[in-house]
């Protein structure tokens, strides 16, 4: 199995539903980060989690929010889809000295 | 804040050939880390190679080494023995020494290797 899990892997919706991509992992540690890939560009940071109580903002998190349910939880959810949402969505787990994120298989989101 | 620039869209190579992909950075921190990550066409992230600021040696994994140059903020990717499994998109980035310490990555240089 994985070390980080997400689901769904692939989603088709329309402009105005919510979603939510879930994310879970079995490595243990605290730091968690939700992170969006557009096409044919790098990954920009969406929100991070350091712990259950502490979620802070990316760069780029207007229209998501997240929600840290346990150490190994950590769901993003887009309250009302638009098309520019159109992405790859990655959540990740940091490897507590050297940074190292280890990423799960990824969901692909297509809003229509 | 931190910058990762990657200066090549794509690049061909040869099999067995060797390649490098650039990758040059901006940060004010005296510590911070450098990574080097391949995304295969399926879309999963796969990790390569680290490189710390303050490791005095280039980090080399397998065929994978890390041309690193402090002085000059760049931190060169070097693929030896290139295979056809090799082509793929590759992403330079850089962790922040303290705060959020999450990964800055670059645009990518997507690799084809050619038989």
């Amino acid at each position: 199995d994985a070390d980080v899990t997400q689901t769904p892997r692939n989603r088709i919706t329309k402009t105005g539903k919510r979603i939510m991509l879930e994310c879970s992992q079995t490595k243990g540690h605290d730091r968690m980060y939700w992170y969006r890939q557009d096409p044919g560009l790098g990954l920009q940071l969406i929100y991070y989690s350091f712990d259950v109580k502490d979620i802070n903002k990316g760069e780029i998190s207007d229209g998501y929010s997240v929600s840290r349910q346990a150490q190994a939880k950590f769901s993003l959810s887009l309250e009302s889809a638009i098309p520019n949402q159109t992405a790859l969505y990655f959540c990740a787990t940091s490897a507590p000295v050297t940074g190292e994120l280890f990423f799960g298989e990824g969901s692909r989101l297509t809003v229509l | 804040a931190q910058k990762i620039t990657q200066t090549q869209p794509g690049m061909f190579v040869q099999e067995k050939e060797a390649v490098t992909l650039d990758c040059t950075y901006d940060t004010s921190d005296q510590s911070y880390g450098l990574f080097w990550y391949k995304q295969p066409s399926s879309g999963e992230m796969i990790f390569l190679i680290y490189q710390g600021s303050y490791d005095e040696q280039n980090a080399t994994e397998g065929r994978y080494s890390l041309n690193f140059q402090k002085a000059r903020k760049s931190a060169n990717l070097v693929i030896s023995a290139s295979q056809l499994g090799d082509s793929a998109m590759y992403f330079c980035a850089m962790r922040e020494a303290t705060g959020r310490r999450a990964l800055t990555f670059g645009s990518g240089t997507r690799l084809q290797v050619q038989p």
